[in-house]
């Protein structure tokens, strides 16, 4: 099973509230990753953590912080937004360095994000 | 730096016949993997295929297959019996092999919007 899921699906936020996005994966992945999509772009990541570690910030703004809990869960929190934040946010999960298809980033469903 | 270039940003093809995208790349490492992911107007984006450099034989899943010429950096996709199904965005992406710690950065081409008619 190559399940991610996030939620929530949607999200739509003032640019002084402090919301949350989830991230889970039950398969044993050890690199889990954030990427926000603009229409009809590729993904851009964000951030990866691997083995429950931040191993790359692309430079991101700090109203954007990450956080890996545990190895199963990876949230995204957000503050003070603004409206060209709005975007889908992706998270990917890849298997360890040892495992089969190593190296291959399974993605979940997406959260539609939308600032006002 | 690594590159991921689709010169195609939309192609369409009739159901039931065979459609290819293109991908070329660049890269200075010697081992890497090479990816075909596609992402339908419901958002979540799906891996297709999947193909490591090492490997001279291309890559195959049921009616997708790859035409991976590696001194041409050359990746491309076809379709075969193209279903309805298959509309979607088409991303080809890069990753090198994965350096100490685990992972690394996934590079993304543009994309390629197909286009499936009935």
């Amino acid at each position: 099973d190559t399940e991610v899921t996030q939620t929530p699906k949607h999200l739509v936020m003032g640019m002084t509230n402090k919301k949350s996005l989830k991230c889970e994966q039950h398969m044993g992945h050890r690199a889990m990753y954030w990427y926000k999509q603009k229409a009809k772009k590729p993904p851009e990541l964000m951030f990866v953590y691997s083995y429950e570690k931040l191993s790359i910030n692309e430079s991101v703004p700090s109203r954007f912080s990450p956080e890996c809990p545990n190895s199963s869960l990876l949230n995204l929190h957000l503050h003070a937004l603004q409206p060209e934040d709005s975007a889908l946010y992706l998270c990917a999960s890849s298997p360890s360095p040892l495992a089969d298809l190593q190296d291959t980033q399974y993605f979940g469903p997406g959260t539609r994000l939308t600032v006002l | 730096a690594q590159t991921v270039t689709q010169s195609q940003p939309e192609m369409s093809v009739q159901e039931a016949e065979t459609v290819t995208l293109s991908c070329t790349y660049d890269t200075s490492e010697s081992d890497y993997y090479l990816f075909w992911y596609k992402q339908p107007p419901s958002r979540q984006m799906i891996l297709v295929i999947r193909q490591e450099a090492y490997k001279q034989q291309n890559a195959t899943e049921n009616r997708f297959s790859v035409n991976f010429q590696k001194a041409a950096k050359s990746f491309s996709l076809k379709i075969s019996d193209s279903q309805l199904g298959d509309a979607a965005m088409y991303f080809c992406a890069l990753t090198s092999i994965r350096g100490q710690g685990g992972s690394e950065k996934l590079v993304f081409g543009k994309g390629t919007k197909l286009t499936v008619n009935p």
